[in-house]
């Protein structure tokens, strides 16, 4: 079973600074298989990014992915106040079909 | 534009079983997506229960195997979930969600409902 781990668990940090969001895979996973998940407080998850590069329909240019194999990134490059929340890297594997990280959430300073 | 919808009692007895149901609207369920169920306990992240295809066939979080049972109810558009023999550790908020291998993600969620599990 391959497990993510996010870091850091909270990231505080002032709008329009740049936000850095890790995710580590326990073993290499192929990249078209990892995406990222956006929630804000009282909400319901929303697909931000897939194919660990890819935005989802309607998400803006600030937000970008990277990484391959263990190591992978989501970065937002200018906070604004909507994307304050907590954010989700998931993969899909054939003998668990998805797994999530812990999340990591990006908190106003 | 696909939507989904949680319903299901808000509060279950300790021992007792689990059940929701997830209608889906704007679109058939009858497509080559997989169906989920995901929860998050309060104050925590996401974990994946399961998923479930319109023919039936069904992936479940070995962790909750034992306990879990998913249905779909092509007539009605719409597919369920049952857990059993709950206890306080299954208090939280489930979401149905559908799969995409556009995506190999869940592109579509539901609001979510709370479940509660007390005597």
């Amino acid at each position: 079973e391959i497990v993510l781990t996010q870091s850091p668990g909270t990231l505080s940090l002032s709008p329009g600074e740049r936000a850095t969001l890790s995710c580590r895979a326990s073993q290499r996973i192929t990249s078209s298989y990892l995406a990222w998940y956006q929630q804000r407080p009282g909400q319901a998850p929303r697909l931000l990014m897939y194919g660990a590069s890819s935005r989802a329909t309607g998400i803006p240019d600030r937000f970008s992915g990277s990484g391959s194999g263990t190591d992978f990134t989501l970065t937002i490059s200018g906070l604004e106040p909507e994307d304050f929340a907590v954010y989700y890297c998931q993969q899909y594997g054939s003998s668990l079909a998805l797994t999530f990280g812990g999340g990591t959430k990006v908190e106003i300073k | 534009q696909v939507q989904l919808q949680e319903s299901g009692p808000g509060l279950v007895k300790p021992s007792g079983t689990l059940s929701l149901t997830c209608a889906v609207s704007g679109g058939s369920i009858r497509t080559n997506n997989w169906w989920n169920w995901v929860r998050q306990p309060p104050g925590k992240g996401l974990e994946w229960i399961g998923e479930i295809h319109h023919s039936g066939s069904v992936n479940y979080n070995p962790s909750l195997q034992s306990r879990v049972t998913f249905s779909v109810d092509k007539s009605s558009n719409q597919f369920s979930l049952q857990l059993t023999s709950v206890t306080a550790a299954d208090t939280a908020v489930y979401y149905c969600a559908k799969f995409d291998y556009a995506y190999y993600g869940l592109d579509v969620w539901g609001q979510g409902t709370t479940v509660t599990v007390s005597s």
